[in-house]
């Protein structure tokens, strides 16, 4: 069975420096991999996914993911900050195929200081 | 705007009342989904549905069921409300293939 660990359950950035938020999963094979965000109160929003061909992913909101087999690792970037971009952040992993049904990590919250 | 409609958004019972959260979307997605979301716990796959009358038992499946009488609507209920059942609730619907949930914007529960 799939599972997904995200070990930060906090993270405070500075306005304007970068981000990087850790995402490692279990599968037995190729996954399909997917970044979500949530602001308070609010459902969760597709950030980007990974399911073939490159590696690196672009998504909405200037994030970006990078896929890498070896480390068994899908971690999020972004190279400045935004006060906006304060929320939570799944990682959240699905057996290839037509049907998703999707394991999230426990989340991190991300603060963003002025 | 088309998506995933959940009703209510907030809701208080009292241990041993029942109730229904509705899920309605109207994406023509084949596959529901209900998910609880605890803190430190992420999200938790209670229910999902691949199909019209079809479920299947997710994660955390106890003291909750659910129907899918309608490609668009996914339902669950709790027929005995207990506080530990006290979440947010998220329902999500997706098409084949690797596109994605979409989620509805949850159903906060309360029970006292």
């Amino acid at each position: 069975a799939q599972s997904v660990t995200q070990p930060d359950i906090h993270i405070t950035v500075s306005e304007g420096a970068s981000l990087e938020l850790r995402c490692n999963y279990s599968y037995g094979a190729t996954p399909y991999l997917f970044w979500y965000v949530q602001s308070p109160g609010q459902g969760l929003q597709l950030l980007l996914k990974y399911f073939s061909g490159d590696t690196l992913v672009q998504g909405i909101k200037g994030f970006e993911a990078e896929f890498k087999r070896s480390q068994s690792s899908f971690n999020l970037r972004k190279p400045s900050v935004h006060w906006s971009d304060a929320a939570e952040y799944f990682c959240a992993v699905g057996a290839q195929g037509g049907f998703q049904k999707l394991v999230f990590g426990t989340g991190t919250r991300l603060l963003v200081s002025p | 705007n088309a998506g995933v409609t959940q009703t209510p958004k907030f809701r208080v019972l009292k241990t041993g009342q029942s109730m229904t959260l509705l899920c309605a979307q109207d994406m023509n997605h084949e596959y529901m989904y209900w998910y609880r979301q605890d803190p430190g716990m992420g999200l938790r796959l209670i229910h999902y549905s691949v199909g019209e009358g079809t479920t299947a038992k997710g994660e955390v499946p106890d003291g909750y069921n659910v129907s899918r009488l309608k490609k668009q609507n996914f339902l669950l209920g709790l027929e005995s409300a207990a506080p530990s059942q006290t979440s947010v609730y998220f329902c999500a619907s997706s098409p084949p293939g690797a596109r994605g949930y979409t989620f509805g914007s949850g159903t906060r529960l309360t029970v006292v």
